[in-house]
């Protein structure tokens, strides 16, 4: 199994959509979770870390569920400039720091 | 703002040529990492460094090496480069930290296109 597993996607959907998307992680011991978002041809930057109670900025809304080992991200009111890949990033337990990025969802959203 | 440099934005070298990418924070962060990007395969970590002369594999490292003589710069070697290692080299930088989300963000830099011919 995959340290962290994403739906490559694309999902298309319409302006004013409301999506979601989940990323399931292997390791119960990780503490940390991140979205990451990576524009075509850019570098990845952080959206927003995902809390234990779940956490809510603008129209994005992050969700943690360790019983079954996921994460969730939730955009409301789609705008075009949302189209972009989202990386689920978890930490990997002991050692230094590193974290594991999974292989990013697509998103493009239609006008 | 964090700022990590990367010396090439587009890079061509020949197979059999031992290529260096350079790396450069302005942050003061004791770690820096250096990944690939390649489709379907996502970022995976090649090395990682959390001090002055200190690394550690990551997931990929054959066929590489790193070099960290200062803290704000890190080097990454292509021993004698082959065109499976044509790819999108990013690297990265944080501050340390032990479990607290913010110290764990990651700050790339524009990445490097590598081409092996």
């Amino acid at each position: 199994r995959k340290e962290v597993e994403q739906d490559p996607g694309p999902f298309n959907v319409p302006e004013g959509a409301t999506v979601a998307f989940n990323c399931t992680y292997s390791n119960s011991a990780s503490q940390s979770f991140f979205w990451y978002r990576q524009d075509c041809r850019k570098e990845p930057k952080l959206l927003m870390s995902v809390y234990s109670s779940g956490n809510e900025d603008g129209r994005f809304t992050a969700q943690l569920n360790r019983a079954s080992q996921y994460i969730s991200l939730l955009i409301r009111d789609s705008k075009l400039s949302d189209s972009a890949t989202y990386l689920c990033v978890v930490n990997k337990p002991g050692g230094y720091q590193k974290v594991t990025f999974g292989i990013g969802t697509k998103l493009q959203v239609i006008p | 703002d964090v700022k990590v440099t990367q010396s090439s934005r587009y890079l061509v070298k020949r197979t059999g040529e031992k290529v260096f990418l350079e790396c450069v924070q302005d942050m003061d962060h004791e770690n820096m990492f250096w990944y690939r990007q390649d489709p379907g395969l996502g970022l995976r970590l090649i090395y990682f460094s959390y001090d002055v002369k200190m690394k550690e594999k990551g997931d990929i490292p054959e066929g590489y090496s790193v070099s960290r003589e200062k803290k704000e710069r890190f080097s990454l070697i292509l021993e004698s480069a082959s065109t499976n290692q044509t790819s999108m080299y990013l690297c990265a930088s944080s501050l340390p930290g032990t479990g607290v989300s913010s110290a764990l963000t990651q700050h790339f830099g524009d990445g490097t296109r590598l081409s092996i011919l």
